[in-house]
């Protein structure tokens, strides 16, 4: 089974305005960690955000805020007034406390920000 | 303070051959990881160093490869013979010794490995 789901393949957005990159995962470990990454197209992997199962607040780094509604399973990034350079692949993923140090990554969606 | 550094870049070779990818992970910290992510697929953990120990190498596909890192500096991952479904993003990250499974991991570049 899929532990991390991704279901946008490509998102388009236009520059100024907020996107929402969806992200549901599936765990029976109750302590667990959520992070996205951005990958743009040099290649590294950037870390944004984590979000940790017991947190009751939402995780928030500048721009990038993580919706975390822990009964339906989901850790959604919005990013608020998009910029040029936001243009990148996003990865959701998790670590269970069970897991290690195992990161899970989803398929990643790819964002396009429209000038 | 130098990232994750991997090496090389690109790498192109034939089927059989035997390829290795290097790591360097960010001074001083003693948790390793190889990751990959094959052509449309999610990326897959491969296996953990704890200084020169493996401590997780679940995610290895097959004895075709072999990760070592002596020293407990930098690692190699070594491919012989490689095949095609081969192909894809090597990713190496690391993290501090002081890491509990939820900090955060910081990624290298990648090693984009072809396989013809």
């Amino acid at each position: 089974a899929q532990k991390i789901t991704q279901t946008q393949p490509g998102m388009f957005v236009q520059e100024k305005e907020a996107v929402t990159l969806d992200c549901t995962y599936d765990t029976s470990d109750p302590s667990y960690g959520l992070f996205w990454y951005k990958q743009p197209s040099s290649g590294e992997m950037i870390f944004l955000i984590y979000q940790g199962s017991y947190d009751q607040q939402n995780a928030t780094e500048g721009r990038y805020s993580l919706n975390f509604q822990k009964a339906r399973k989901s850790a959604n990034l919005v990013i608020s007034a998009s910029q040029l350079g936001d243009s990148a692949m996003y990865f959701c993923a998790m670590r269970e406390r069970t897991g290690g140090f195992k990161t899970i990554f989803g398929a990643g969606t790819r964002l396009f920000v429209k000038a | 303070e130098a990232g994750v550094t991997q090496f090389p870049s690109h790498s192109v070779i034939e089927k059989g051959q035997t390829v290795t990818l290097r790591c360097d992970p960010i001074s001083g910290h003693d948790n390793l990881y190889w990751y990959r992510r094959v052509m449309g697929k999610e990326i897959k953990f491969l296996l953990h160093f704890v200084k020169e120990s493996k401590q997780d190498e679940s995610g290895m596909p097959n004895n075709r490869f072999l990760a070592e890192r002596t020293g407990g500096t930098y690692s190699t991952l070594k491919v012989q013979p490689a095949e095609l479904e081969d192909s894809g993003v090597y990713f190496c990250a690391s993290s501090s010794p002081h890491s509990d499974s939820y900090n955060e991991q910081f990624f290298g570049p990648g090693t984009r490995l072809t396989v013809l």
